[in-house]
């Protein structure tokens, strides 16, 4: 079974300023799929980007952008120019693509705070 | 489409009762799956639906609990006999069609409050 790691539990920037989320993964599988998923105080899960892991370019959305690193079994979340709608739970979450019967494995959470 | 609905958005009922909750997929998805999510946890799987059959069931859904998804569309989520550890909110997703069959997208879930 897969395992997803937050270390960070909390994490708080100013606005505009440029922050990065830590995720870990523990897996066996070789082909699988990556997520960071936010879900603001309305707690509406929202997809916020992916990385498929047989691809070595990382994965781009607008301000929001990952760091893959397959080997160290790391995807970490980076978010430019940060905006106070940003604000929310950060997921990590993990999808073995072989099937996806059990569906997303996710991590705690880090529930990241954008201050103005 | 709307997207994923779900109904009730909260339910409060007393130890003992049963409860029903109701989703409503993205209708050309045709996948379909439960999470249950506590306060300050990541959302844990439940209960996963390909059209209308239930391929997988995780040890976390006890024989309380029980999920259907007739004729492959919307599901329900019933739980049997609550106890106060069954207070958490559920979520559900659906994925599929067009957005492909690894992308899940959430209803805004039900949360259960069980005195």
């Amino acid at each position: 079974a897969q395992t997803v790691t937050q270390s960070q539990p909390e994490m708080s920037v100013q606005e505009a300023e440029t922050v990065t989320l830590s995720c870990t993964y523990d897996t066996s599988e070789n082909n699988y799929y990556l997520f960071w998923y936010k879900q603001p105080p309305s707690r509406q899960m929202i997809l916020v980007i992916r990385q498929e892991a047989y691809k070595q370019q990382n994965a781009t959305e607008n301000r929001f952008s990952v760091n893959f690193q397959k080997a160290a079994k790391s995807f970490s979340l980076k978010i430019s120019d940060s905006q106070l709608g940003d604000t929310a739970m950060y997921f990590c979450a993990f999808l073995y693509s072989g099937g996806g019967a059990d569906g997303l494995t996710f991590g705690k959470g880090t529930h990241l705070i954008i201050q103005p | 489409d709307t997207g994923v609905s779900q109904n009730p958005r909260h339910k409060i009922t007393k130890r003992g009762q049963n409860v029903t909750f109701r989703c409503d997929p993205i209708s050309e998805h045709n996948r379909l799956y439960w999470y249950r999510q506590t306060l300050g946890q990541g959302p844990e799987f439940l209960t996963y639906f390909q059209n209308e059959a239930q391929l997988e069931k995780s040890r976390l859904l006890s024989d309380r609990f029980s999920a259907e998804r007739p004729k492959g569309s919307f599901s329900t989520l019933e739980i049997q006999r609550t106890e106060q550890g069954d207070s958490a909110m559920y979520l559900c997703a659906s994925a599929g069609g067009a957005s492909g069959a690894n992308v899940l997208t959430f209803g805004a879930g039900s949360r259960l409050t069980v005195l």
